[in-house]
């Protein structure tokens, strides 16, 4: 059974750093790209970051870009997303996201990220 | 940077009806990489449609997708209460990036 569980997420304050993991388990981790999509409070989806199998490439949104950096470390079958210089608008929580062949097919339950003083 | 538009923002229907959501995109989608995903309330998103048309593991035919292009569609025909929730696209573009719709609500 494919398992994505989140952790790392909390109350942090403006200017903050935090570090979300992702533990996959069920399938082949290093075979697959994944993604950290987040949800605003009563908001939509909003794609964040992208890594490839290997860590040779990377994308984020451009509301991120330069403040997050996405990693994988997959001997641990883990996934990272490092948050510098957060923002109250990135409070949301946080999903660890499979892809298969460009679309989502499996959701970690997601851990929440509070930005605040 | 492609912008999906959903529309309705909300549609209410009743148990039994037909649905149809759209799904604009403001450039071309390359290879029909579009998606749709169902998310109720305190859940996660589900993967319902794939690649423009195709069903996802264990979604009834009553769901279907259909489009190419800039114009996407989600039908799902005889409504059952389960069915009332938020839908999602989502495009996967040339800059390897993802772009999710801002989400049409079906409610009773």
């Amino acid at each position: 059974e494919v398992q994505l569980v989140e952790s790392g997420g909390g109350l942090v304050q403006p200017g903050g750093s935090l570090r979300l993991s992702c533990e996959a388990s069920g399938f082949s981790f290093s075979s697959y790209w994944m993604h950290w999509v987040r949800q605003a409070p009563g908001k939509g989806l909003e794609w964040v970051s992208r890594i490839n199998t290997d860590e040779s490439s990377a994308s984020y949104a451009d509301s991120v870009k330069g403040r997050f950096a996405i990693s994988r470390d997959n001997a641990k079958n883990t996934l990272y997303l490092q948050m510098n210089s957060l923002r109250a608008e990135d409070t949301a929580v946080y999903y660890c996201v499979r892809d298969q062949l460009h679309y989502a097919d499996y959701w970690g339950q997601g851990t929440l990220v509070t930005v605040s003083s | 940077e492609s912008v999906l538009t959903q529309s309705p923002g909300t549609l209410s229907l009743s148990p039994g009806d037909t649905a149809t959501l759209s799904c604009r995109a403001s450039q071309i989608v390359n290879g029909n990489f579009l998606a749709w995903y169902q998310q109720k309330p305190g859940q996660t998103p589900r993967l319902l449609i794939f690649g423009a048309s195709n069903r996802a593991t264990g979604i009834p035919d009553r769901i279907s997708g259909s489009g190419s292009g800039t114009d996407f569609t989600l039908t799902i025909t005889r409504l059952e209460p389960e069915d009332f929730a938020v839908y999602y696209c989502q495009q996967y573009d040339n800059s390897l990036t993802w772009t999710f719709g801002q989400g049409t609500k079906l409610e009773i």
